[in-house]
């Protein structure tokens, strides 16, 4: 149980393109999802929290307007990526929780590379 | 502020036992994980504990003071597929989000 999956698993875009990651949470509903980026040998860092059906929750130096968060449902969200450059090329992870239980689970996280 | 360090790299040995240290500073706490990620792939629960004391699970144990703002993962009979970042994350309460450390990058030689 506790499966999240991410699509897709790799992207390639050109620079002032715009990229949308999906995560789904597949056997249990979250009714909360994180989004992490992770730049090579650093730490995961927090980007925004989502709760369905509100506005997200960026954390402090990240653009809310570059990074379009929508959590539509309770076993989906999804990270837009706008304007796309090369130092937006990371790797994205989002994580989701079923609510009250601290436990979040992550995806398998999506490589997104901007040309 | 929220700090949480770990060391940034370790080597150890096959069959040998590795110890990971964690200190944390964080305005709240509701818990500390620890998870491995393998490179270019998400992270995996390894363990949790919110009360002071050790908490074994198999090869992997976790220990939490919270008094001191401290805790680590002991690795036992190390396997070369443990060769791993491990991440120490404090959830930090109200804010109901993880906070994670650097990571600590450990590579098992045979």
């Amino acid at each position: 149980g506790a499966v999240v999956s991410q699509h897709p698993s790799w992207v390639i875009c050109k620079s002032g393109t715009s990229v949308k990651i999906e995560c789904r949470s597949l056997d249990f509903q979250a009714t909360t999802m994180f989004w992490y980026r992770q730049f090579p040998k650093q730490s995961l860092m927090l980007m925004a929290t989502s709760n369905e059906g509100s506005k997200a929750t960026y954390e402090q130096g990240v653009e809310k307007d570059k990074f379009l968060i929508n959590h539509a449902s309770l076993t989906l969200s999804t990270l837009t990526v706008t304007s796309a450059h090369p130092e937006d090329s990371s790797f994205y992870i989002c994580s989701a929780s079923p609510g009250s239980f601290l436990q979040q689970y992550f995806g398998p996280g999506t490589r997104l590379t901007v040309t | 502020g929220q700090n949480i360090d770990q060391p940034t790299e370790m080597t150890a040995t096959e069959g040998a036992i590795v110890q990971i240290n964690c200190t944390y500073q964080t305005s709240g706490f509701n818990g500390l994980f620890w998870y491995q990620q393998h490179a270019g792939e998400a992270p995996t629960f390894l363990s949790y504990n919110v009360l002071d004391g050790l908490e074994e699970k198999g090869r992997f144990s976790s220990f939490l003071s919270r008094s001191k703002g401290y805790s680590y993962l002991l690795l036992k009979e190390l396997q070369m597929k443990d060769s791993a970042s491990y991440l120490c994350a404090v959830h930090g309460g109200a804010t109901n989000k993880l906070i994670f450390g650097t990571g600590t990058l450990l590579a098992v030689q045979p």
